[in-house]
């Protein structure tokens, strides 16, 4: 099936700073990449959609100049956080697709830990 | 907000019982509903994706019904194994929200041996 990487798996990180976390199709070419969250007992919450080539589609309530997303390539892209804070301290999942059909599964990547102290 | 729902939120079970969780969604603009399983520290894995009413998918043991016109689906697993210990996650693709995946909380199920 197809494989999806997210680096890196856990990151702690000080307050102020920012955290960059790549999430790779290793081997297909990803036509969609989206980016979740995930708070303690609740379902993953959609951040924003990226298109390669173009700029990430952000949800309603998310902050798009504190997550930065670039789409660089059909088989990268990367979610910043910028500035930090404990609030931020969160578990964040990409997937990807390689048809926006329906009918098509998305793939995830196992997920990335981060703890802002 | 689209609203999808599984329950129970957990379950356990002891080895060889056999099983059901559901999960409820809109009914109206339905494209497809997917289930995943997701194990700790792994990537969620696609189990299934349905978009037909009516709908009945089988992977070995864990089958899949669906109905669109009431808005639920139901996940049956037969002689659940500790193997099977996992969230499972469905989620929703359609109404207003097309192209993207609406997840419900999951269901933590946990098989005892």
């Amino acid at each position: 099936g197809a494989v999806v990487s997210q680096h890196p798996s856990w990151v702690i990180c000080k307050s102020g700073t920012s955290v960059k976390i790549e999430c790779r199709s290793l081997d297909f070419q990803a036509t969609t990449m989206f980016w979740y969250r995930q708070f303690p007992k609740q379902s993953l919450m959609l951040m924003a959609t990226s298109n390669e080539g173009s700029k990430a589609t952000y949800e309603q309530g998310v902050e798009k100049d504190k997550f930065l997303i670039n789409h660089a390539s059909l088989t990268l892209s990367t979610l910043t956080v910028t500035s930090a804070h404990p609030e931020d301290s969160s578990f964040y999942i990409c997937s990807a697709r390689y048809d926006d059909r329906a009918s098509y599964e998305q793939y995830f990547g196992p997920g990335t830990r981060l703890t802002v102290t | 907000i689209l609203n999808v729902e599984q329950s129970p939120q957990s379950l356990h079970v002891q080895e060889g019982d056999s099983t059901n969780f559901t999960c409820s969604f809109p009914s109206s603009n339905f494209y497809a509903l997917h289930w995943y399983r997701w194990e700790t520290a792994k990537s969620p894995e696609a189990l299934f994706v349905m978009t037909l009413n009516g709908d009945e998918k089988k992977k070995g043991r864990i089958s899949a019904t669906l109905n669109t016109k009431e808005g639920y689906s139901y996940l049956y697993i037969k002689g659940s194994q500790p193997e099977d210990s996992a969230t499972y996650l469905c989620a929703f693709f359609g109404g207003t929200s097309y192209g993207k995946l609406t997840f419900g909380q999951g269901t933590i199920l946990t098989v005892h041996p």
